[in-house]
């Protein structure tokens, strides 16, 4: 069965400093595709980084990097010289087809908190 | 260019009751899913509409049904509403032939269920 953990249901991070979100994702299709959004307390989802299973390099969106490595199917999130606005909920997610599929596969979501 | 937007932003219902909620997609998309966002299961896919057919489709009882309209804008319904149905419903739109993390979401609506 297709699925995505995220072990850390709370995060707090110095304002300025890096942090690590962590996912685990579970399939057994060959392509595949794998996002972080993120949920402020205004409910939207914001699109923040994406990274396609035969990618070569990990994807990189500014301040946002994602460490993938496909053999122990993690996808991390890493946020560099975080910010107070980075504090919301954090979701990993799962196309099962790295083409048109829009149906994703969500985990629970780590929530950040940026202290100042 | 407009954003995904959806009405009502908050609704409350009670048991039994129907509901209909409405969103319209950033202009020219014609994809439009539709998800469920609750405390304890998180976002699960209801169902995605493209040029007024379902695409795909969730693992929701038949309660669950949507439609798309000739301009791309959806609407999803739920009836007989359960206290279980309280969630943020979630719809986000994409451009055919777009990359797939090119979805870009409305706001939701906050369905209360008493």
């Amino acid at each position: 069965a297709q699925k995505i953990t995220q072990t850390q249901p709370g995060m707090f991070v110095q304002e300025k400093e890096a942090v690590t979100l962590d996912c685990t994702y579970d399939t057994s299709d060959p392509s595949y595709g794998l996002f972080w959004y993120k949920q402020p307390s205004s409910g939207e989802m914001i699109f923040l980084i994406y990274q396609g299973s035969y990618d070569q390099q990990n994807a990189t969106e500014g301040r946002y990097s994602l460490n993938f490595q496909k053999a122990r199917k993690s996808a991390n999130l890493v946020i560099s010289a975080s910010q107070l606005g980075d504090s919301a909920m954090y979701f990993c997610a799962m196309s099962p087809n790295a083409g048109n599929n829009r149906k994703l596969i969500w985990g629970l979501g780590t929530s950040l908190a940026v202290n100042p | 260019k407009a954003g995904v937007t959806q009405t009502p932003r908050y609704l409350i219902k009670t048991r039994g009751q129907q509901v209909t909620l409405s969103c319209s997609p950033i202009s020219g998309h014609r994809s439009v899913s539709w998800y469920q966002q609750t405390p304890g299961q998180g976002l699960q896919f209801l169902f995605e509409y493209f040029s007024e057919t379902q695409r795909n489709k969730g693992n929701f009882p038949g309660r669950f049904s949507g439609r798309q309209f000739s301009n791309s804008r959806s609407e999803m319904n739920v009836s007989t509403l359960e206290l279980g149905d309280s969630a943020l419903y979630l719809c986000a739109s994409s451009l055919e032939g777009s990359s797939p993390y090119e979805q870009y979401f409305g706001p939701g609506t906050r369905l209360t269920v008493t």
